[in-house]
């Protein structure tokens, strides 16, 4: 079955760091533009970032650029998301998505909490 | 960034009934804009791209319409399962905008 599946979401403390991670099954990433989108507990879609094929170009939402980071390792087919200085207010399911928004992650959650 | 008003944010409504939601952009974006259904719990399924372009596995009483700042998403003939919250997305030019979501319920 082909799928995007998301990692590394865990509950952090306010001022955190982490990396989530987006790897294909069964299917491969190069190749495509990637996205990431998140959503709060009981609130809608946001779009976070976009990156190119080959890395070369990022886009950020205005609510995330400087903190947030989203990047690419071809050799190993993964999209990451670096997401810094977390706040509880960054508490969400993070989705990554192609480029074409047709495939769907099942989702990782980040939980920002003291 | 491109703004996006998207109503109503529920809707009522009985199987069998035509609902439509709409969004409105803030600019011409064209035909780029998309509709998703969203499940509780699930990740959202792109339903239409391109603003009417139908996607694989839809069932045809979905349809989408309109160009330039108003859009349309209309389902024919309600079932239960299409019972769900729908968002739809302006992609355009980054930064990409989702609407604020419409619930529809029994």
């Amino acid at each position: 079955q082909v799928q995007l599946v998301e990692s590394g979401g865990q509950v952090v403390q306010p001022g955190r760091s982490l990396r989530l991670s987006c790897a294909g099954s069964g299917m491969i990433l190069r190749g495509l533009h990637m996205n990431w989108v998140r959503q709060a507990p009981g609130k809608g879609l946001e779009w976070l970032a976009l990156i190119s094929f080959d890395g070369d170009i990022q886009h950020y939402a205005d609510s995330v650029t400087g903190r947030f980071t989203i990047s690419r390792d071809n050799s190993k087919d993964t999209v990451y998301l670096q997401v810094n200085s977390l706040t509880t207010e960054d508490t969400a399911t993070y989705y990554c998505t192609t480029s074409t928004f047709d495939k769907w992650g099942r989702g990782t959650l980040v939980i920002v909490s003291s | 960034a491109i703004q996006v008003t998207q109503s109503p944010s529920s809707l009522s409504a009985s199987i069998g009934d035509r609902v439509a939601i709409t969004c409105r952009a803030s600019r011409n974006i064209g035909t780029d804009l998309a509709w998703f259904q969203q499940k509780s719990g699930k990740a959202p399924e792109l339903l239409i791209s391109a603003s009417s372009r139908l996607q694989s596995g839809v069932p045809s009483r979905f349809s989408g319409s309109g160009s330039g700042t108003q859009f349309t998403l209309t389902i024919d003939s309600l079932q239960p399962e299409d019972y769900a919250t729908y968002y739809c997305l302006l992609n355009y030019i980054e930064p990409f905008t989702f609407g604020q979501g419409t619930r529809l319920e029994i």
